[in-house]
């Protein structure tokens, strides 16, 4: 079946701008994680979301950034007055969400290359 | 916290060399360990995993073994090839908790180059 998808592939913006960053999980998974992925870094948590709330967004770095997920399938990442330190590649995942859900694999999808100018 | 450390790269090997790339943890609980590979222009896959001390994840001739005495999780294989050039990436998931359901986020290491000449 279809893996996660990401929208759009690449956003270039200006700083101070609004972006929106989209994901689509693999249909009938709970569990969908955002992180973001810094040049030469590994992916670092923002924020989880277990059904349609958000139940972990400890990973966010400041208030500019907000998620949501309304019908519990798509998120969308929200970035508000962007900075040229937010330019990263943001990777969104998702995983079926048992019992042991710490031992769940998770799915990323392609990932989000966003270049603050 | 928790955190990941892989060894130092890039590592460039020949075409049917051993590989070995090692990785560590610090956890307050019982992670699961992963470790996830990044092929070039490709997104981030589950390459093997292990949920248990002293388990062996092994996928596509990789291998790992969860050693929770050394809190370790070195990734190995044999012979490599050409195409196994890419990013690897270790990681852990410890057991966390909200709501009542348990979910796991990762904690990944700074990843590792691996580039492999014929």
């Amino acid at each position: 079946g279809a893996g996660v998808s990401q929208t759009p592939s690449n956003k270039v913006t200006e700083k101070g701008k609004y972006v929106e960053l989209r994901c689509d999980p693999i249909s009938g998974h709970t569990a969908l994680y955002w992180y973001r992925q810094s040049l030469g870094q590994g992916p670092e948590f923002l924020i989880y979301f277990q059904g349609t709330g958000a139940a972990d967004d400890s990973g966010l770095p400041n208030d500019r950034f907000f998620a949501v997920r309304p019908e519990g399938s798509v998120s969308t990442l929200k970035i508000q007055r962007t900075e040229r330190g937010d330019s990263a590649v943001y990777l969104c995942a998702s995983s079926l969400l048992g019992s042991g859900a710490w031992t769940d694999t998770q799915y990323f999808g392609p990932g989000t290359r966003l270049t603050v100018l | 916290g928790d955190s990941v450390t892989q060894m130092e790269g890039p590592v460039t090997l020949s075409e049917e060399a051993f590989l070995t790339i090692n990785c560590t943890y610090t956890a307050t609980g019982y992670p699961s360990l992963f470790w996830y590979v990044q092929y070039p222009g490709e997104g981030l896959q589950l390459l093997l995993k292990a949920t248990k001390a002293d388990d062996k994840g092994s996928n596509k001739g990789f291998e790992a073994t969860y050693r929770k005495e050394t809190t370790s999780f070195h990734l190995e294989k044999g012979s490599v090839q050409v195409s196994d050039s890419a990013v690897y990436f270790c990681a852990l998931s410890d057991f966390s908790n909200a709501g009542g359901t348990s979910y796991g986020k990762l904690t990944f290491g700074q990843g590792t180059i691996l580039t492999v000449h014929p």
